[in-house]
């Protein structure tokens, strides 16, 4: 099975801080896209940020940004300056054929 | 610009009962995916629909089927229910393959 690991259950930070949550993932296809979800205590998946495999340039939106690491299959996102409300579950997500494969989530707590 | 909306918002059924799940898409997509994600866990991909015919399937039983109406409007149905099958039920609706899937608010079914 082509899996998406998510190794931190759980991750802390200052507000103001900058905080990495990791994601690996296995995959033999060479056109494939990534994704990072997030999903606050409202339960709606929201996206965050978009990432294709063909393109070497890191994707960033606004205080989110990614490290894609494609040989290693490595797709971890950076968020800058935290806030209070970017607390939630986020997942990570590769995208190939018709349907999307989520890790097991990792729950991101803001410190005030 | 209406997001995609499920009902019902919360559901309790007990064993051996049917279920169906309603999802309007977001306005102009075309393509409805329906995912299962138990507490604690991502979600899990059942199966995805375009053009009134599932396009592909997750591992899931056939007591889970669907369907897809012209309006691109889509029903996720489950026959005989089992404990197991407690879980927020999520679907997406996308504009054409590898597009970023948007999310509805879920339905949470129970199952007593």
């Amino acid at each position: 099975a082509q899996t998406v690991t998510q190794s931190q259950p759980e991750m802390s930070v200052q507000e103001a801080e900058t905080v990495t949550l990791s994601c690996t993932y296995d995959t033999s296809e060479s056109d494939y896209y990534l994704f990072w979800y997030k999903q606050p205590p409202s339960r709606q998946m929201i996206l965050v940020i978009r990432q294709e495999a063909y393109k070497q340039q890191n994707a960033t939106e606004n205080r989110f940004s990614v490290n894609f690491q494609k040989a290693a299959k490595s797709f971890s996102l950076k968020i800058s300056d935290s806030q209070l409300g970017d607390a939630a579950m986020y997942f990570c997500a590769r995208h190939s054929g018709e349907k999307l494969t989520f890790g097991t989530g990792t729950r991101l707590t803001i410190i005030p | 610009d209406a997001g995609v909306t499920q009902s019902p918002t919360h559901l309790i059924k007990t064993r051996g009962q049917q279920v169906t799940l309603r999802c309007s898409p977001k306005s102009g997509h075309d393509t409805v995916s329906w995912y299962q994600q138990a507490l604690g866990q991502g979600p899990q991909f059942i199966f995805q629909y375009y053009e009134e015919e599932e396009r592909q399937r997750g591992n899931f039983p056939d007591r889970f089927s669907g369907h897809q109406f012209p309006n691109y409007s889509s029903e996720l149905n489950v026959n005989a229910l089992l404990l197991g099958d407690s879980a927020l039920y999520l679907c997406a609706s996308s504009l054409r393959i590898g597009q970023p899937q948007h999310f509805g608010d879920g339905t949470r079914l129970s199952i007593l």
